[in-house]
């Protein structure tokens, strides 16, 4: 159980264009959904934290009109990468969890974003 | 400042023998503690959690120990296996503290065959 699906796995895209990359939680409904960047060698870094209905939370230092999240449903979140830039390029990881804070997050398998 | 700590970038043990990974934290209001498993490519998969009222959990091969005085927990894996190689991370979340998890650095596990 807990499974959460996240696709593409891969996107290599040009300088400009934006992506989108859905996040889904297949056999739970999600109440939060959490986006998350890895630089390589380094550890995930919390991008922003959405619910279900409104709008995601953004950490300090992520632009929200460059990255776009829509949580549309308990199943459903995604991200969009506008205009990206090669400095955009990075594994991009959503999870989701069901309940509270002492419930543990589920990922997704990642998306690694290459911007040329 | 960073408030999961794991001082150890890498560890390597022996096929057989117990792996053990430390993780230190900073701030007092965690009380909820979970460690993760990341292949390559890959998201992180969740091993096994402890709330801060337990000192211990035990899953299979894995055990997570509690340390609230020192703010330390170890994960415990016994026998270690050539599979358990991969990136392990550390999380804590605080009910306070917002809906996240703080995660660690990682500690990068390679069993020895």
């Amino acid at each position: 159980g807990a499974v959460v699906s996240q696709h593409p796995s891969r996107v290599i895209c040009k300088s400009g264009t934006s992506v989108k990359i859905e996040c889904r939680s297949l056999d739970f409904q999600a109440t939060t959904m959490f986006w998350y960047r890895q630089f390589p060698k380094q550890s995930l870094m919390l991008m922003a934290t959405s619910n279900e209905g409104s709008k995601a939370t953004y950490e300090q230092g992520v632009e929200k009109d460059k990255f776009l999240i829509n949580h549309a449903s308990l199943t459903l979140s995604t991200l969009t990468v506008t205009s990206a830039h090669p400095e955009d390029s990075s594994f991009y990881i959503c999870s989701a969890r069901a309940g509270g804070f002492d419930q543990p997050q589920h990922f997704g398998d990642g998306t690694r974003l290459s911007i040329l | 400042d960073q408030q999961v700590k794991q001082n150890s970038p890498s560890l390597s043990v022996q096929e057989g023998r117990i792996s053990i990974l430390n993780c230190d934290y900073t701030n007092s209001m965690f009380d909820y503690f979970l460690w993760y498993k990341k292949y390559p490519a890959e998201g992180p998969t969740f091993l096994i959690s402890i709330s801060s009222i337990k000192d211990k959990n035990e899953d299979g091969r894995f055990t997570v120990f509690l340390n609230k005085s020192a703010k330390h927990l170890s994960l415990h894996i016994v026998p270690s296996q050539p599979g358990d190689s991969a990136v392990y991370f550390c999380a804590a979340s605080a009910r306070d503290y917002g809906q996240n998890f703080v995660f660690g650095p990682g500690t990068r596990l390679s069993v020895l065959p």
